[in-house]
């Protein structure tokens, strides 16, 4: 079983509908949760974190953890054709002495299109 | 100043090369880091620096050698890469090892 998995796509949805990206994890002790947006040939960029149950909202976006099913969520409203890029999860652990200096594990990506 | 820089953008080298990637933030972060990043990959860590000292090393091959002059600077030094050590070299830096920001990277390519 891989760390973290998500579906790697593509995901379609017509331009103002809502893209959801769903994100499971296997380690329990895992404390830190972030969404990367990262276009084609272009670095990755932070676009949510989320550190307890619940949900997180950030204009169109909302992120939402569960850690009782290990399961972290990406909500994309209003959609737009340029949110077309490849959105990986990363998950973080903290050290034994409390500590992160900060090992993100990454699942795979989705890539996302949204078409007009 | 909100941003990781990297220099190059793009480099190419022969496999008998020497060559240095240098990375710099200006936010203050006490952590920075090195990552590779393959075609259709996810990014893979290579090396972590927490206060100026390397704290991770994902047993990377010794041909790469970091270096962390101040709390600014990163460097990743280069010697006797290999074709398949072609990928995108991604620095980023953190405050407190959460919330991490990635610079624009360094393209590389071993003939």
């Amino acid at each position: 079983q891989k760390e973290v998995e998500q579906n790697s796509g593509p995901l379609s949805v017509p331009e103002g509908a809502i893209a959801s990206l769903n994100c499971t994890y296997s380690d329990r002790g895992s404390q830190s949760f972030f969404w990367y947006r990262q276009y084609s040939g272009k670095s990755p960029e932070l676009i949510m974190s989320i550190y307890s149950n619940g949900d997180k909202e950030d204009g169109r976006f909302t992120a939402q953890l569960n850690k009782a099913s290990q399961y972290v969520s990406l909500l994309i409203r209003d959609s737009q054709p340029s949110d077309s890029a490849t959105y990986l999860c990363a998950v973080a652990r903290r050290d034994a002495g409390g500590t992160s200096y900060g090992k993100l594990t990454f699942g795979q990506g989705t890539i996302l299109t949204v078409h007009p | 100043d909100t941003e990781v820089t990297q220099t190059p953008k793009h480099l190419v080298m022969g496999m008998t090369n020497k060559k240095s990637l240098k990375c710099e933030q200006h936010m203050g972060h006490r952590a920075m880091y090195w990552y590779k990043q393959k075609a259709k990959k996810p990014p893979e860590l290579m090396f972590v620096y927490s206060y100026e000292k390397l704290s991770i090393n994902e047993s990377v091959p010794s041909r790469f050698s970091p270096e962390c002059p101040n709390s600014s600077l990163l460097n990743l030094h280069l010697h006797a890469l290999q074709p398949e050590d072609s990928a995108l070299y991604l620095c980023a830096s953190s405050q407190d090892g959460n919330e991490q920001f990635f610079g624009p990277g360094t393209r590389l390519t071993v003939l």
